[in-house]
């Protein structure tokens, strides 16, 4: 079945750069767009963006300045880059893949990224 | 974009029904049949439980169903079982700046 795994450092200093990367398996990962979706701590859901193999990217206009996404078809694999991060970016960041009708049936499990000295 | 307006929290007994608003505007809800639900327990990644306004994906029960009226959806819950207890959340599909918007979320608590 479909899984996706996020990893990635679970402290990041403020100003620095948080990068995330989402390891998929169980379908190719071709023809699909892919997500960055987060939640603060007690918060809601906040979609980041999406990215494709062909390089086609689309994000939240509120993170658009910072964030960077791609696809690694020969490694299954998602990234994710964040620049700049300050308190404001701590969250649990998920990767999912997006279906038709901007649906949301895959998710990985989340990883907490807090950013603090 | 502001999100999607849903009750902070809905509460009920076993087996009763429950349904759960999703208020938005004419560029999201009342625009798009593309309203999605989403079950949440603590400490887990979100399932989704409705798509496209009312279809449930392989595997989610049948007490759980999704309509839209204007630029309000609503998720019901019928027959309420413990396990049902979790927060959830409703997305839609945007014509804005963002191709999705999420709801902020409704603490479902069975009583």
């Amino acid at each position: 079945q479909v899984q996706l795994q996020e990893s990635g450092p679970g402290l990041v200093r403020p100003s620095e750069t948080l990068s995330l990367t989402c390891t998929f398996s169980g379908w190719p990962i071709s023809n699909y767009y892919w997500s960055w979706i987060r939640q603060p701590p007690g918060k809601g859901l906040e979609w980041i963006g999406y990215s494709h193999e062909s390089g086609r990217t689309n994000y939240a206009p509120s993170l658009k300045s910072r964030v960077t996404m791609s696809v690694d078809t020969s490694k299954n694999q998602l990234s994710l880059k964040l620049t700049s991060v300050t308190a404001a970016d701590t969250a649990v960041y998920y990767c999912a893949r997006r279906e038709h009708g901007e649906r949301f049936e895959y998710w990985g499990q989340g990883t907490l990224v807090t950013v603090s000295s | 974009q502001s999100a999607l307006t849903q009750p902070a929290s809905v509460s009920g007994p076993p087996r009763q029904s429950i349904t759960i608003s999703c208020t938005g505007t004419s560029s999201d809800v009342g625009g798009y049949n593309y309203v999605s639900w989403y079950q949440q327990h603590p400490g887990k990644a979100p399932k989704l439980m409705i798509y496209e306004v009312g279809n449930r994906p392989s595997g989610v029960p049948d007490r759980f169903s999704g309509s839209k009226s204007g630029n309000t959806a609503s998720l019901t819950i019928s027959g309420l079982q413990p396990e049902d207890e979790a927060d959830y959340y409703c997305s839609s599909y945007t014509s804005t700046s963002t191709p999705v918007i999420f709801g902020g979320g409704t603490k479902v608590t069975v009583l």
